[in-house]
């Protein structure tokens, strides 16, 4: 079974600084990833996916990450952030291999401050 | 317009009140899932489904039913709800569960349910 874990709950940034959410996985088999965003009432939106190729992955509003095999990681990242990005922000993972469940993780709250 | 519909938003329901959380979507998807969201613990799969009229456990699926009688349906049926159950909702599908297929997932608007 697949499982996936962020390492940071929430996250506090000031507005126009970069950012990092970490998102670390385990598997003993390919695997899909999978960044979701939730603004506040709302449910969640795919923000960017990794099935297979070049390891940068571009999403909306800016937002990219990286598929690091040997690190099993997929960290999001923005290079400036914006108050309308506060949001929280979920790392999902599925096998590439068969069917797909996906396993989310905990969430991590981003916090942009003026 | 594509989309993942639930009803109702909001519900407050006493202790052992039956009650049923619909879920539609118009899609033509063939996977859909229920997952509760609480604090701290991110997203719990309930119960998920492959097809019509097949259903499985997900990760919590104690206190709650599924039923999958036409593809585009998913209700999620509290028999006896708990404070515990206290939760906000969120049904979701995708096309497929299998490798090949668009692998994304659509969600709900969520249903905020609080059990008295």
């Amino acid at each position: 079974a697949q499982s996936v874990t962020q390492l940071d709950s929430q996250v506090p940034v000031f507005e126009e600084a970069p950012v990092e959410l970490r998102c670390n996985y385990s598997s003993s088999v390919s695997v899909y990833l999978f960044w979701y965003v939730q603004y506040p009432n709302q449910g969640l939106q795919l923000l960017l996916k990794y099935l297979s190729g070049s390891t940068l992955v571009k999403g909306i509003n800016g937002f990219e990450a990286e598929f690091n095999k040997s690190q099993t990681s997929f960290h999001l990242r923005k290079p400036s952030v914006h108050i309308s990005d506060t949001a929280e922000y979920f790392c999902a993972v599925s096998l590439s291999g068969g069917s797909y469940i996906p396993t989310f993780g905990r969430g991590t709250s981003l916090i942009v401050h003026p | 317009e594509a989309q993942v519909t639930q009803n109702p938003r909001y519900l407050i329901t006493v202790t052992g009140k039956k009650l049923t959380v619909t879920c539609s979507q118009n899609m033509n998807h063939e996977y859909m899932s229920w997952y509760r969201q609480d604090p701290g613990l991110g997203l719990r799969q309930i119960y998920y489904s492959m097809n019509v009229e097949v259903t499985d456990k997900g990760d919590v699926p104690e206190g709650y039913k599924v039923s999958r009688k036409e593809k585009r349906n998913f209700p999620l049926i509290l028999e006896s709800p708990s404070p515990n159950q206290t939760s906000l909702y969120f049904c979701a599908s995708s096309l497929s569960v299998y490798r090949g297929l668009n692998t994304e997932a659509f969600f709900g608007q969520g249903t905020r349910l609080t059990v008295v």
